[in-house]
């Protein structure tokens, strides 16, 4: 079935430090990919998505570029600040076992010091 | 607009009892989603609901776990009896279609400690 496989974290950085978590996904068909955030008690925020190759998706200065042929959706950040400590989910929907359901990797929690 | 809404925030319980979880979606939307989200890891779907059809509920443990949707708006998840092991947090989720350029909107959800 469709899966997604991201990075573990914790991942420690320094602010304006560059960012990248990776995500790579397994699934048939033509899926759309997301990325969800979730702040410190918080619910999951949908923070940028891609619903089909080559597509880039930007929120916020993150971005992540829909790459069929090594089938990732990496999140970067050029700059990052303390405000996007949290946890990074990379997700996808609409493969033809996930349909419409969304299928989310385990989170990657980004922590970042001032 | 109001997002999505459930109740309660937190609920701490015995084994054994019974818990009911509420979740009201975005006005309109006709999807709505329960998932379960384990500490450490993403969450993943119980059930899916399209109006107040279970369209997708293969991931719902249906020995101990209930969910409906009323005439298609609210919806409440329900577990009896609880064990250990359902300590978790319980998301619910709406979009207004679905398609493979779904976008869920997500409520805070619900944290369960059963003791």
């Amino acid at each position: 079935g469709d899966s997604v496989t991201q990075m573990e974290g914790p991942v420690t950085l320094s602010e304006e430090a560059f960012l990248t978590i990776n995500c790579t996904y397994t699934a048939t068909g033509y899926p759309s990919l997301f990325w969800y955030v979730q702040y410190p008690g918080e619910g999951l925020q949908l923070l940028l998505k891609a619903t089909k190759a080559d597509d880039k998706g930007s929120n916020k200065g993150f971005e992540a570029t829909y790459r069929k042929e090594t089938t990732s959706f990496h999140l970067e950040k050029g700059s990052v600040q303390v405000s996007d400590s949290a946890v990074y989910f990379c997700a996808l929907s609409g493969g033809v076992s996930s349909a419409s359901k969304i299928i989310f990797g385990s989170g990657t929690r980004l922590s970042i010091r001032p | 607009e109001a997002g999505v809404v459930q109740s309660p925030r937190y609920k701490i319980i015995e084994k054994k009892q019974p818990v009911a979880f509420w979740c009201n979606p975005i006005s309109g939307h006709n999807t709505l989603y329960w998932y379960l989200q384990n500490l450490g890891q993403g969450p993943e779907l119980l059930i899916r609901y399209e109006n107040e059809e279970a369209v997708d509920d293969s991931q719902l443990p249906k020995d101990r776990f209930s969910a409906e949707r009323l005439k298609g708006v609210d919806s409440t998840l329900k577990i009896q009896p609880a064990e250990l092991g359902d300590s978790a947090v319980y998301l619910c989720a709406s979009s207004s279609r679905t398609g493979v350029n779904t976008e869920a909107f997500f409520g805070q959800g619900t944290r369960l400690t059963v003791v």
